[in-house]
């Protein structure tokens, strides 16, 4: 079993429809809960961050950690066709020398106008 | 603010052959990191550094993958010999600092490297 499972999609939403991307995970020593957005052929950029379980939320983005679940959600309201790109779900652990990020595949994202 | 500079953008090379790439990370930042990522696959870490020092290198394949961070601030990949499963999108990141929590990295565009 992988460690970070994402369902790679692809999704094709209409505009202005609300989108729920997910991940799950197998290793509960995860603290820190991370969504990356890449657009293709650009790096992914941090679009939110949660660390340990709840709730986040920044504009039309919302990021939900269970932790009791081992399942974390990002949440987009109002999609724009702008929002088309690929999202990758990322975590690590805390403390020490547990740097590493561990990602998702990632899940292709299309809002048709 | 410059971000994650990358060089070359794209790369086609055939087997057994050699390549390198080029990051120059951001100013100041003094954690650098290199990813492999497969098409469909989510970005994986090669190599981190902390100033020039190697923090992680455990996914590094070290048999052909070499990897440096002279002075502290640009970093140099090296692939010598090429396979064919080494192609892939290599992304560079850095990051302000290196610690227990959710230190944002910033990253590159990467290098789309073909190899024949």
């Amino acid at each position: 079993q992988k460690e970070v499972e994402q369902d790679p999609g692809p999704l094709s939403v209409p505009e202005g429809a609300i989108v729920s991307l997910n991940c799950t995970y197998s290793n509960s020593a995860f603290q820190y809960f991370m969504w990356y957005r890449q657009y293709s052929r650009k790096g992914p950029e941090l679009l939110m961050y949660t660390y340990s379980s709840g709730n986040k939320e920044d504009g039309r983005f919302t990021a939900q950690v269970d932790k009791s679940s081992k399942y974390i959600s990002l949440f987009i309201r109002d999609s724009q066709p702008s929002d088309s790109a690929t999202y990758l779900c990322a975590m690590k652990k805390s403390g020490g020398s547990n740097y590493k990020l561990t990602f998702g595949k990632g899940t292709l994202l299309t809002v048709n106008p | 603010e410059a971000g994650v500079a990358q060089s070359p953008r794209y790369k086609i090379i055939e087997k057994r052959q050699s390549v390198a790439f080029w990051c120059n990370p951001i100013s100041g930042h003094a954690t650098l990191y290199w990813y492999q990522q497969i098409l469909g696959q989510g970005p994986k870490l090669l190599i981190q550094f902390q100033n020039n020092g190697v923090v992680d290198d455990s996914q590094l394949p070290k048999d052909r993958f070499s990897a440096e961070r002279l002075k502290g601030v640009d970093s140099t990949l090296k692939i010598q010999p090429a396979k064919l499963e080494d192609s892939a999108v290599y992304l560079c990141a850095s990051s302000l600092e290196s610690g227990g929590r959710a230190d944002t990295q910033y990253f590159g565009p990467g290098t789309r490297l073909t190899v024949l």
